[in-house]
């Protein structure tokens, strides 16, 4: 029972645009709520993250927005850059957990 | 800037081996993670510890074990290598629960 799903393996984007990246969960019970971008080869590092008492969170070029009524999560990436070509997993947290839940990755292609 | 270290970037074992997973964070965290990062599956949690000595199961535990001898140092024991081991493992710190996880960039292993 997978509990964070990314339903998006991949998703191509013009550089310059937007880019928005898709998390659906189904506990209510998650509280925290973590963007991680991986390259190949190199671990997954910390974007950006959200408590559930928020419903937008901005850093720079990006934004992620919580929707707690539909369970969903989105990451923004404006504008979008060829650096930024990369996996993206989102990650749900139980309050008072140490225990990530990630879903699948989206592969994000950012093309010049 | 958090430093998480895994001893090995590749690994080959043949199955049947007993094999050593080692990770070192310099950070003073108190928590310590380890993942296997599987195509289409994400990152699904083995075992982490939130203290020296101190170990819980993560969601996939059957056929690893763990040692934490000191804070910085989290090891993944694999007891009897099998090819269905072969993948990525990353390890990961973070200073409580509700703070971001920092990786390692990872250790591909393949059993033969």
């Amino acid at each position: 029972d997978q509990q964070v799903k990314q339903n998006s393996p991949s998703l191509s984007v013009q550089e310059g645009r937007i880019s928005i990246l898709n998390c659906d969960y189904t506990n209510s019970m998650f509280d925290y709520f973590l963007w991680y971008k991986k390259y190949p080869a190199e671990g997954p590092t910390f974007l950006i993250s959200i408590s559930s008492i928020k419903d937008k969170n901005e850093d720079g070029r990006f934004t992620v927005f919580l929707n707690k009524s539909a369970k969903h999560l989105s990451l923004h990436i404006v504008p979008s850059q060829p650096g930024d070509s990369a996996v993206y997993f989102c990650a749900a947290v139980h309050g008072g957990t140490y225990k990530y839940i990630f879903g699948t990755g989206t592969r994000l292609k950012v093309l010049a | 800037d958090v430093k998480v270290t895994q001893s090995s970037r590749y690994l080959v074992k043949r199955t049947g081996e007993k094999v050593f997973l080692e990770c070192v964070q310099d950070m003073d965290h108190e928590n310590m993670f380890w993942y296997r990062q599987d195509p289409g599956l994400g990152l699904r949690l083995i075992y982490f510890s939130y203290d020296v000595k101190m170990k819980e199961k993560g969601d996939i535990p059957e056929g690893y074990s763990v040692s934490r001898e000191k804070k910085e140092r989290f090891s993944l024991i694999l007891e009897s290598a099998s090819t269905n081991q072969t993948s990525m493992y990353l390890c990961a710190s973070s200073p409580y629960s509700n703070q971001p996880q920092h990786f390692g960039d990872g250790t591909r292993l393949s059993i033969l």
